[in-house]
């Protein structure tokens, strides 16, 4: 089976401009999560989507904006890019809203110039 | 505000000894945690996790301890081989809020030969 695929796997973008990041979970999960990953530091909550319905977002700026489509696959948006958004993007899915482990993608390396 | 803590960023061991990971968190809300290893270029792996009402999982070479009163966790990798040389980190989460993910920094684990 395949695991959480994330596309692009690097970008590089000029500072205000826009970029979308995809994310297709791992077959039957119907929750995906969005986190961010700056060096040197552990992964920071941005979003969770269950069943299409937004169920958590962290501290971010609403710059930062996602949704997930029927297929429960996934896209985050961020607009007017700042420097301090150069970072790791990772995508993870879980089966459902509850206790279980999420499953990482292998992220998407922005860098913002 | 960081709830969850890994005071050490490098841990060094020889092949063959254990390695033992260390976390505390500070919100005693928490009630599951869980460990990730992270190879470069590739997103966190879900190794192993323990729910609060629980104090010692094992699975295989792996074993997790939660002291609830201390509000610490461990890992414990019995015996450490060369594949084992990863960033890990540590997580939590709770019901309060929906389940998402809160991480240390890291600690980055290199075996020796």
């Amino acid at each position: 089976d395949a695991g959480v695929t994330q596309s692009p796997t690097h970008l590089i973008k000029t500072r205000g401009q826009h970029v979308t990041l995809r994310c297709s979970p791992i077959s039957g999960h119907k929750s995906v999560s969005w986190y961010q990953q700056v060096l040197g530091q552990g992964p920071q909550f941005i979003f969770q989507y269950y069943e299409k319905e937004e169920r958590g977002r962290g501290n971010f700026p609403d710059r930062f904006s996602a949704r997930q489509f029927p297929n429960y696959s996934s896209e985050l948006n961020v607009n007017a890019l700042l420097l301090g958004d150069s970072a790791l993007y990772l995508c993870a899915s879980s089966l459902g809203w509850t206790n279980s482990p999420l499953h990482f993608g292998n992220g998407t390396r922005l860098t913002v110039t | 505000d960081q709830q969850v803590k890994q005071n050490s960023p490098s841990l060094s061991v020889q092949e063959g000894r254990i390695s033992i990971l260390n976390c505390d968190y500070t919100n005693s809300m928490f009630d599951y945690f869980l460990w990730y290893k992270k190879y470069p270029a590739e997103g966190p792996t879900f190794l192993i996790s323990i729910s609060s009402i629980k104090d010692k999982n094992e699975d295989g070479r792996f074993t997790v301890f939660l002291n609830k009163s201390a509000k610490h966790l461990s890992l414990h990798i019995v015996p450490s081989q060369p594949g084992d040389s990863a960033v890990y980190f540590c997580a939590a989460s709770a019901q309060f809020n929906d389940y998402k993910l809160s991480f240390g920094a890291g600690t980055t684990v290199t075996v020796r030969a």
